[in-house]
Protein backbone atom coordinates (compact mmCIF):
# COMPACT_ATOMS: atom_id res chain seq x y z
CA UNK A 1 0.00 0.00 0.00
CA UNK A 2 1.37 3.60 -0.90
CA UNK A 3 -0.76 5.02 2.46
CA UNK A 4 -1.77 8.76 1.64
CA UNK A 5 -0.39 10.45 -1.29
CA UNK A 6 -0.23 14.06 -1.85
CA UNK A 7 0.60 16.01 -5.05
CA UNK A 8 2.26 18.61 -5.71
CA UNK A 9 5.41 18.35 -2.89
CA UNK A 10 5.65 22.17 -3.11
CA UNK A 11 4.15 24.87 -5.47
CA UNK A 12 4.30 28.79 -5.65
CA UNK A 13 1.19 30.83 -6.59
CA UNK A 14 0.93 34.30 -7.21
CA UNK A 15 -2.03 36.28 -5.18
CA UNK A 16 -5.03 35.31 -6.67
CA UNK A 17 -4.11 32.51 -8.53
CA UNK A 18 -6.71 29.17 -8.35
CA UNK A 19 -5.27 25.93 -7.50
CA UNK A 20 -6.39 22.28 -6.66
CA UNK A 21 -4.36 20.01 -4.09
CA UNK A 22 -4.85 16.35 -4.79
CA UNK A 23 -4.85 13.57 -2.11
CA UNK A 24 -5.25 9.94 -2.44
CA UNK A 25 -5.48 6.88 -0.25
CA UNK A 26 -5.23 3.24 -0.82
CA UNK A 27 -6.06 1.72 2.38
CA UNK A 28 -10.18 1.92 1.78
CA UNK A 29 -10.59 4.76 4.63
CA UNK A 30 -14.19 6.17 5.41
CA UNK A 31 -12.93 9.58 6.97
CA UNK A 32 -10.27 11.77 4.89
CA UNK A 33 -9.02 15.01 6.88
CA UNK A 34 -7.26 18.26 4.74
CA UNK A 35 -5.00 20.18 7.71
CA UNK A 36 -2.63 23.04 7.43
CA UNK A 37 0.66 23.93 9.47
CA UNK A 38 1.54 27.71 10.26
CA UNK A 39 5.35 27.91 11.03
CA UNK A 40 5.59 26.91 14.66
CA UNK A 41 2.18 25.83 15.30
CA UNK A 42 0.62 22.43 15.40
CA UNK A 43 -2.11 21.32 12.30
CA UNK A 44 -5.56 22.56 12.20
CA UNK A 45 -8.56 21.30 10.63
CA UNK A 46 -9.54 23.00 7.30
CA UNK A 47 -12.15 20.18 5.76
CA UNK A 48 -13.40 16.79 6.71
CA UNK A 49 -15.09 14.12 4.99
CA UNK A 50 -16.70 10.76 6.72
CA UNK A 51 -17.41 9.28 3.16
CA UNK A 52 -18.16 9.86 -0.70
CA UNK A 53 -20.19 12.69 -0.99
CA UNK A 54 -20.47 14.19 2.70
CA UNK A 55 -18.05 16.70 3.55
CA UNK A 56 -17.63 19.10 6.32
CA UNK A 57 -15.92 22.53 7.61
CA UNK A 58 -13.16 22.03 10.19
CA UNK A 59 -11.99 25.27 11.80
CA UNK A 60 -10.19 27.42 9.33
CA UNK A 61 -12.08 26.27 6.40
CA UNK A 62 -12.64 30.62 4.90
CA UNK A 63 -10.87 30.40 1.20
CA UNK A 64 -10.91 26.59 0.42
CA UNK A 65 -13.09 24.01 -1.22
CA UNK A 66 -13.62 20.13 -1.24
CA UNK A 67 -15.16 17.63 -2.98
CA UNK A 68 -15.11 14.01 -2.63
CA UNK A 69 -16.76 12.05 -5.32
CA UNK A 70 -14.55 8.77 -4.54
CA UNK A 71 -13.65 6.79 -1.51
CA UNK A 72 -9.98 7.37 -2.38
CA UNK A 73 -9.55 11.06 -3.33
CA UNK A 74 -10.10 14.06 -1.33
CA UNK A 75 -9.11 17.47 -3.15
CA UNK A 76 -8.36 20.85 -1.74
CA UNK A 77 -9.54 23.85 -4.03
CA UNK A 78 -7.91 27.16 -2.96
CA UNK A 79 -9.39 29.96 -5.05
CA UNK A 80 -8.19 33.60 -5.27
CA UNK A 81 -5.19 32.77 -3.66
CA UNK A 82 -3.73 34.82 -0.84
CA UNK A 83 -0.25 35.33 1.25
CA UNK A 84 -2.31 34.28 4.26
CA UNK A 85 -2.72 30.10 2.74
CA UNK A 86 1.05 30.14 2.70
CA UNK A 87 1.63 26.93 4.74
CA UNK A 88 2.39 23.37 4.13
CA UNK A 89 -0.84 21.01 4.12
CA UNK A 90 -1.51 17.48 4.78
CA UNK A 91 -3.82 15.06 4.18
CA UNK A 92 -5.04 12.36 6.17
CA UNK A 93 -7.65 9.46 6.53
CA UNK A 94 -8.74 7.07 8.79
CA UNK A 95 -10.94 4.40 9.93
CA UNK A 96 -14.06 5.60 11.86
CA UNK A 97 -13.68 2.23 14.70
CA UNK A 98 -10.54 0.48 15.39
CA UNK A 99 -7.95 1.62 16.10
CA UNK A 100 -8.86 5.50 15.68
CA UNK A 101 -5.42 6.40 14.26
CA UNK A 102 -5.24 9.00 11.50
CA UNK A 103 -2.34 8.45 8.76
CA UNK A 104 -0.69 11.50 7.03
CA UNK A 105 0.40 12.04 4.06
CA UNK A 106 3.87 13.91 3.27
CA UNK A 107 2.65 17.11 2.97
CA UNK A 108 2.74 20.37 0.05
CA UNK A 109 3.97 23.33 0.79
CA UNK A 110 2.48 25.92 -0.37
CA UNK A 111 3.89 29.74 -1.00
CA UNK A 112 2.02 32.43 -2.31
CA UNK A 113 3.72 35.68 -3.41
CA UNK B 1 -13.61 23.19 22.87
CA UNK B 2 -10.96 20.86 23.68
CA UNK B 3 -7.26 22.41 24.13
CA UNK B 4 -3.73 20.89 23.84
CA UNK B 5 -0.89 22.62 25.45
CA UNK B 6 3.04 21.38 24.87
CA UNK B 7 4.35 24.03 27.70
CA UNK B 8 8.42 23.25 26.32
CA UNK B 9 9.00 24.53 23.18
CA UNK B 10 12.14 22.67 22.74
CA UNK B 11 14.14 20.33 24.95
CA UNK B 12 17.61 18.41 24.48
CA UNK B 13 18.68 15.32 25.72
CA UNK B 14 22.46 12.99 25.63
CA UNK B 15 22.25 10.31 23.20
CA UNK B 16 21.40 7.21 25.06
CA UNK B 17 20.07 9.41 27.68
CA UNK B 18 16.16 9.55 28.88
CA UNK B 19 13.95 12.70 28.28
CA UNK B 20 9.94 13.69 28.97
CA UNK B 21 8.08 15.75 26.70
CA UNK B 22 5.21 17.54 28.67
CA UNK B 23 1.30 17.84 27.35
CA UNK B 24 -1.50 19.03 28.85
CA UNK B 25 -5.25 18.71 27.96
CA UNK B 26 -8.61 20.08 28.51
CA UNK B 27 -11.44 18.42 27.91
CA UNK B 28 -15.11 17.69 29.43
CA UNK B 29 -15.27 14.28 27.75
CA UNK B 30 -14.70 11.21 29.40
CA UNK B 31 -14.07 9.23 26.83
CA UNK B 32 -10.89 10.12 24.18
CA UNK B 33 -7.92 9.40 22.52
CA UNK B 34 -4.32 10.76 23.08
CA UNK B 35 -1.16 10.28 20.35
CA UNK B 36 1.47 11.25 20.53
CA UNK B 37 3.05 11.87 16.46
CA UNK B 38 6.50 12.79 15.29
CA UNK B 39 7.58 15.18 12.32
CA UNK B 40 11.30 14.76 11.03
CA UNK B 41 12.73 17.89 9.13
CA UNK B 42 11.31 15.62 6.15
CA UNK B 43 7.59 16.39 7.42
CA UNK B 44 6.25 13.42 7.55
CA UNK B 45 3.66 13.20 10.73
CA UNK B 46 4.69 9.72 12.22
CA UNK B 47 2.60 8.05 14.76
CA UNK B 48 4.51 7.16 17.67
CA UNK B 49 2.35 5.89 20.36
CA UNK B 50 -1.46 6.58 21.33
CA UNK B 51 -3.65 6.13 24.44
CA UNK B 52 -6.83 5.34 24.83
CA UNK B 53 -8.57 7.21 28.07
CA UNK B 54 -10.36 4.27 29.70
CA UNK B 55 -7.77 2.18 29.44
CA UNK B 56 -5.66 2.65 32.85
CA UNK B 57 -2.25 0.95 31.95
CA UNK B 58 0.43 3.27 30.25
CA UNK B 59 1.37 2.69 26.53
CA UNK B 60 4.13 1.61 25.25
CA UNK B 61 5.93 1.16 22.44
CA UNK B 62 9.76 -0.09 22.19
CA UNK B 63 11.60 2.91 23.62
CA UNK B 64 8.82 5.50 24.01
CA UNK B 65 6.01 5.40 26.78
CA UNK B 66 3.59 7.70 28.05
CA UNK B 67 2.64 8.54 31.13
CA UNK B 68 -1.27 8.82 31.07
CA UNK B 69 -2.73 10.98 34.47
CA UNK B 70 -6.46 11.69 33.37
CA UNK B 71 -7.57 12.93 36.71
CA UNK B 72 -4.39 15.69 35.90
CA UNK B 73 -5.48 15.79 32.21
CA UNK B 74 -1.61 14.99 31.66
CA UNK B 75 -0.07 12.94 28.90
CA UNK B 76 4.09 12.68 28.75
CA UNK B 77 6.25 11.59 26.17
CA UNK B 78 8.77 9.35 27.80
CA UNK B 79 12.12 8.56 24.97
CA UNK B 80 14.41 6.24 26.24
CA UNK B 81 18.00 5.91 25.14
CA UNK B 82 17.51 8.39 22.84
CA UNK B 83 18.96 8.00 19.58
CA UNK B 84 19.92 10.34 16.70
CA UNK B 85 17.42 9.94 14.72
CA UNK B 86 14.98 10.75 17.30
CA UNK B 87 15.68 14.34 16.59
CA UNK B 88 12.28 15.81 15.28
CA UNK B 89 8.96 18.02 16.26
CA UNK B 90 6.68 16.09 18.77
CA UNK B 91 2.67 16.72 18.45
CA UNK B 92 0.89 16.23 21.16
CA UNK B 93 -3.11 15.52 19.96
CA UNK B 94 -6.05 14.41 21.08
CA UNK B 95 -9.51 12.90 19.60
CA UNK B 96 -12.91 12.94 20.84
CA UNK B 97 -14.42 8.89 21.05
CA UNK B 98 -17.99 10.71 20.85
CA UNK B 99 -19.49 9.36 18.14
CA UNK B 100 -21.19 10.89 14.85
CA UNK B 101 -18.13 13.02 15.18
CA UNK B 102 -15.53 14.33 12.86
CA UNK B 103 -13.28 12.53 14.95
CA UNK B 104 -10.62 16.02 13.98
CA UNK B 105 -7.39 15.49 16.15
CA UNK B 106 -6.52 18.75 18.21
CA UNK B 107 -2.82 19.37 18.14
CA UNK B 108 -0.71 21.16 20.24
CA UNK B 109 2.10 23.68 18.98
CA UNK B 110 4.71 21.18 19.29
CA UNK B 111 8.35 20.29 20.91
CA UNK B 112 11.21 20.51 19.38
CA UNK B 113 13.70 17.93 20.66
CA UNK B 114 17.15 18.33 20.23
CA UNK B 115 19.63 14.84 20.41
CA UNK B 116 22.93 15.90 21.02
CA UNK B 117 26.40 13.28 20.49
Amino acid sequence: NAGVTQTPKFRILKIGQSMTLQCTQDMNHNYMYWYRQDPGMGLKLIYYSVGAGITDKGEVPNGYNVSRSTTEDFPLRLELAAPSQTSVYFCASSYPEGEHTQYFGPGTRLTVL
Amino acid sequence: AQTVTQSQPEMSVQEAETVTLSCTYDTSESDYYLFWYKQPPSRQMILVIRQEAYKQQNATENRFSVNFQKAAKSFSLKISDSQLGDAAMYFCAYRSASQGGSEKLVFGKGTKLTVNP
